[in-house]
């Protein structure tokens, strides 16, 4: 079992829908959680960090964490043509400064 | 943005040849890291450092090795580049608090 799962994709929504991104984990002492997007030959941008269970909302992305499950994800409302990129999700295992990527989801938003 | 730079952006260097690859950071952040990129294999670290002279080996560190003699700056090398080496390299950094990193241009290497 891979550490940290994403469904590879691609992931198609129409424009202005939600898109909802799924990650799952197996450490179960994770205590940091992180998604960040990429664009097609850039570098990985930070656009979300979740520690407590819940829900976490910033502007249109909304991450959300259930330890108990093991899961974490990433919804976007008001999905835009510029939202389409490859989120990667990335959990800090206890006891370390490291981190482990799952290998990405690509979301592509139709016009 | 993160004062993260790398050098050089791309390199094309021949089978055997040693390679440095060098990460920048303006932000003086304690932690900082070395990852490959690859499709089918997504991020993976290969070796990183939580302070001056201090390194310690990730997932994907045979055949690189790493210094750091400044916190500003982090060195990868690679001794005897092979085909399998051929990636996308990322340098990251985090602070000292939540570990939040962040993520330099990257560096397209090919190795032929």
């Amino acid at each position: 079992q891979k550490e940290v799962e994403q469904n590879s994709g691609p992931l198609s929504v129409p424009e202005g829908a939600i898109a909802s991104l799924n990650c799952t984990y197996s450490d179960r002492g994770s205590q940091s959680f992180f998604w960040y997007r990429q664009y097609s030959g850039k570098s990985p941008e930070l656009i979300m960090s979740i520690y407590s269970n819940g829900d976490k909302e910033d502007g249109r992305f909304t991450a959300q964490l259930n330890k108990a499950s093991q899961y974490v994800s990433l919804l976007i409302r008001d999905s835009q043509p510029s939202d389409s990129a490859t989120y990667l999700c990335a959990v800090n295992p206890p006891g370390t400064y490291k981190y482990i990527f799952g290998t990405g989801t690509r979301l592509k938003v139709l016009a | 943005d993160a004062g993260i730079t790398q050098s050089p952006r791309h390199k094309v260097t021949e089978t055997g040849t040693p390679v440095t690859l060098r990460c920048h950071q303006t932000e003086n952040h304690r932690y900082m890291y070395w990852y490959r990129q690859d499709p089918g294999h997504g991020l993976r670290l290969i070796h990183y450092s939580y302070g001056v002279k201090d390194t310690d080996k990730g997932e994907v560190s045979d055949g690189y090795s790493v210094s750091r003699s400044k916190t500003e700056d982090f060195l990868l090398t690679l001794e005897s580049a092979t085909s399998s080496q051929t990636s996308v390299y990322f340098c990251a950094i985090s602070g000292q608090e939540r570990y939040e990193q962040y993520f330099g241009p990257g560096t397209r290497l090919t190795v032929t």
